[in-house]
């Protein structure tokens, strides 16, 4: 079975930096690989999808990569501001699956 | 566009009482429809999915049951809701070519008492 985790669960970062998170699944056979921003309490936003063919995947001051044979991907943020505070959330998509594995985020604090 | 809702936001029920959350999609036809609940410190987790009107998947066995009596209606149900029930309740739709990205809606705060 799937097993997605990311690593660090916290970051606090000052306003500016970039910064990378980290997210890392057991099987490599995937469809693709989802990052998702969750604010507290709200539904999940999707950020990138990245296809199982695809090295990377770029929008705006984000981009995620994908080394699948490791099973590794990272969420770049360029520039943080405070308004990127927010958990960030990797999902895998399983080959022959339906469903998304989740990994259970890191929470992010870009300080002022 | 496509738009998902879900409602209610929030709901607080005594233990041993009925369930029905609701999640309608618009501006698509056909959608991949799934349920996933997000417990406290844990990832989240697939309850179920849709394929299509009346085909439901289960993933996990559990207190709750899925339905979906239309295309972009997808409905999750209990007949008597366990404290383990308690939880965040997301709804998403994926569309039905392979490989595309899940959207989700703004999810569900069960708590009971």
């Amino acid at each position: 079975k799937q097993e997605v985790t990311q690593i660090p669960a916290a970051l606090s970062v000052p306003e500016g930096e970039n910064l990378v998170l980290n997210c890392s699944f057991t099987d490599s056979a995937i469809y693709n690989l989802q990052w998702f921003r969750q604010d507290p309490g709200k539904g999940l936003t999707s950020l990138l999808l990245i296809q199982s063919s695809q090295r990377e995947q770029t929008s705006g001051r984000l981009n995620a990569s994908l080394d699948k044979s490791s099973g590794r991907s990272t969420l770049y943020i360029a520039a943080s501001q405070p308004g990127d505070s927010a958990t960030y959330l990797c999902a895998v998509r399983s080959a022959g699956a339906n469903n998304l594995f989740f990994g259970t985020g890191t929470r992010l604090t870009v300080i002022p | 566009s496509q738009t998902i809702h879900q409602w209610p936001a929030t709901l607080v029920q005594p233990v041993g009482s009925p369930l029905s959350l609701e999640c309608t999609v618009e501006g698509t036809s056909n959608p991949n429809l799934y349920w996933y609940r997000q417990a406290a410190g844990r990832g989240l987790q697939l309850l179920f999915y849709s394929v299509g009107i009346g085909q439901i998947s289960s993933e996990v066995p559990q207190n709750l049951s899925a339905s979906r009596p239309q295309d972009r209606q997808f409905i999750l149900s209990s007949k008597k809701l366990l404290l383990s029930d308690s939880g965040f309740y997301l709804c998403a739709w994926s569309d039905v070519t392979e490989n595309q990205p899940q959207h989700f809606g703004d999810g569900t705060r069960l708590s009971i008492l």
